[in-house]
């Protein structure tokens, strides 16, 4: 029982390269989130998924695009990456309360 | 005014001490607390969950929460440096799948 997994842990990309970001949970939720974490910021919401099939912006979508595969996956997009988008970046599953993935390390140059 | 408010710190206590990690909010219709933990380059970690007003303890942790002063708290009794981390409080309205409002998350290091 892994619970929510995400890859790449770490990710270097030049500005204007694109790539996904993978989440994967096994736990049988049906809301799904993406955040971005930065130094005194806190985490803020990018976009998230009530349930399969659904997606919403969150307080920061811009530069994002999301995709809910199925039941499991929730994907994020970055079409072209901008240094702004360094950050760290956490998928979480939700029942009640959320439970977070390790996270993935980007950093734009 | 934002919706969840939380002392950044960072906060620095003598290994043995009493914590109290504190955050207040804006909005009357929250009814569920969770406090996470956060290690460093790790992803948050439930650490406690509470519905409406009182007292929740789990081993030397303890979450209050006081709705009519909009208040919520954690306390880590005999404090161990394994108690580094962010702690992050976080709080929803009718629970289920509503989005959760986080704090901004407190630093503290216990040192030994």
């Amino acid at each position: 029982n892994a619970g929510v997994t995400q890859t790449p842990k770490f990710q270097v990309l030049k500005t204007g390269q694109s790539m996904t970001l993978q989440c994967a949970q096994d736990m049988n939720h049906n809301s799904m989130y993406w955040y971005r974490q930065d130094p005194g910021m806190g985490l803020r919401l990018i976009y998230y998924s009530a349930s399969e099939g659904t997606t919403d912006k969150g307080e920061v979508p811009n530069g994002y695009n999301v995709s809910r595969l199925n039941k499991r996956e929730f994907s994020l997009r970055l079409e072209s990456a901008a240094p702004s988008q360094t950050s760290v970046y956490f998928c979480a599953a939700q029942a009640h309360e959320q439970y977070f993935g390790p996270g993935t390390r980007l950093t734009v140059t | 005014q934002k919706e969840v408010e939380q002392d950044p710190g960072p906060l620095s206590v003598p290994e043995g001490a009493i914590v109290s990690l504190n955050c207040t909010y804006s909005n009357s219709a929250f009814q569920y607390f969770m406090w996470y933990r956060q290690y460093s380059r790790k992803g948050p970690e439930l650490l406690m969950y509470t519905y409406s007003s009182g007292n929740k303890e789990d081993g030397r942790f303890t979450a209050q929460v006081d709705k009519s002063s909009k208040y919520i708290s954690l306390f880590i009794r005999d404090s161990q440096p394994s108690d580094s981390a962010t702690y992050l409080c976080a709080m929803s309205a009718w629970g289920g799948s509503e989005k959760l409002v986080f704090g901004k998350g407190t630093k503290l290091t216990v040192n030994p």
